[in-house]
């Protein structure tokens, strides 16, 4: 598509499931992260993947989070055992890398989780 | 990494320009300054960056300082929709060379006045 998809667009989940949020990069990018916005907050950084490279977890808060990215493009980032302190918007982006020109990110949409 | 300073918020009279600073007086020699902007209940958006010389495109420009210690980014005539949260970011080097990583502060909520 023309740009990154996410999906849901919303999810509510009970306290306790584990929740998977799917993102579909730019065709063509070799790049991608993931990063969540509490209500109210700026953005946090959690987990960035590029090319055949080992990602880049420094930002993921627990080891409930977790990603991975299949085939060098569909993007799964799962939080298992749901706290209420997870609910936030979660926002997927990808970028196309080469040498060291790069002209940042585009975003998506986000998936708003809401932990009941 | 270096880190950047933008005030809070700002207003600005519909249809003038509106000049938002950056200070990023840690930046390095080989760091750009990333220029995003978050409309409510929407992904952030890429508007510009730049190095050393100053940028221009169709939304915005982007003066930087000789020094490089601070730049600011403007809107040459602001309309309502420009009301948003505008983000600053230095480019930092994460684990394994240039990841590219973008760390985004708390921004400045611009808002655009009738």
């Amino acid at each position: 598509g023309a740009g990154v998809s996410q999906s849901p667009s919303n999810k509510v989940t009970e306290k306790g499931k584990d929740v998977e949020l799917r993102c579909d990069p730019i065709s063509g990018h070799t790049a991608l992260y993931w990063y969540r916005q509490s209500l109210g907050q700026g953005l946090e950084f959690l987990i960035y993947f590029q090319g055949n490279s080992a990602p880049d977890k420094s930002g993921l808060p627990s080891d409930r989070f977790s990603a991975e990215r299949t085939g060098g493009s569909v993007s799964t980032l799962t939080i298992q055992r749901t706290q209420q302190e997870d609910s936030a918007v979660y926002l997927c982006a990808s970028s196309w890398v080469t040498g060291m020109e790069w002209n940042g990110y585009t975003f998506g949409s986000g998936t708003r989780l809401t932990v009941v | 990494d270096a880190k950047t300073t933008q005030p809070t918020s700002m207003d600005c009279a519909e249809g003038r320009a509106a000049n938002l600073p950056c200070n990023h007086s840690t930046i390095s020699g080989n760091e750009y300054v990333y220029w995003y902007r978050q409309i409510h209940s929407q992904g952030p958006q890429y508007i510009i960056h730049g190095l050393k010389n100053n940028e221009t495109n169709e939304m915005a420009s982007l003066i930087i300082t000789e020094d490089r210690k601070s730049s600011t980014l403007i809107l040459p005539h602001a309309t309502l929709r420009d009301t948003a949260v505008y983000y600053c970011i230095v480019r930092v080097r994460g684990t394994g060379g240039a990841t590219n990583k973008l760390i985004f502060g708390t921004g400045t909520l611009l808002a655009v006045q009738p």
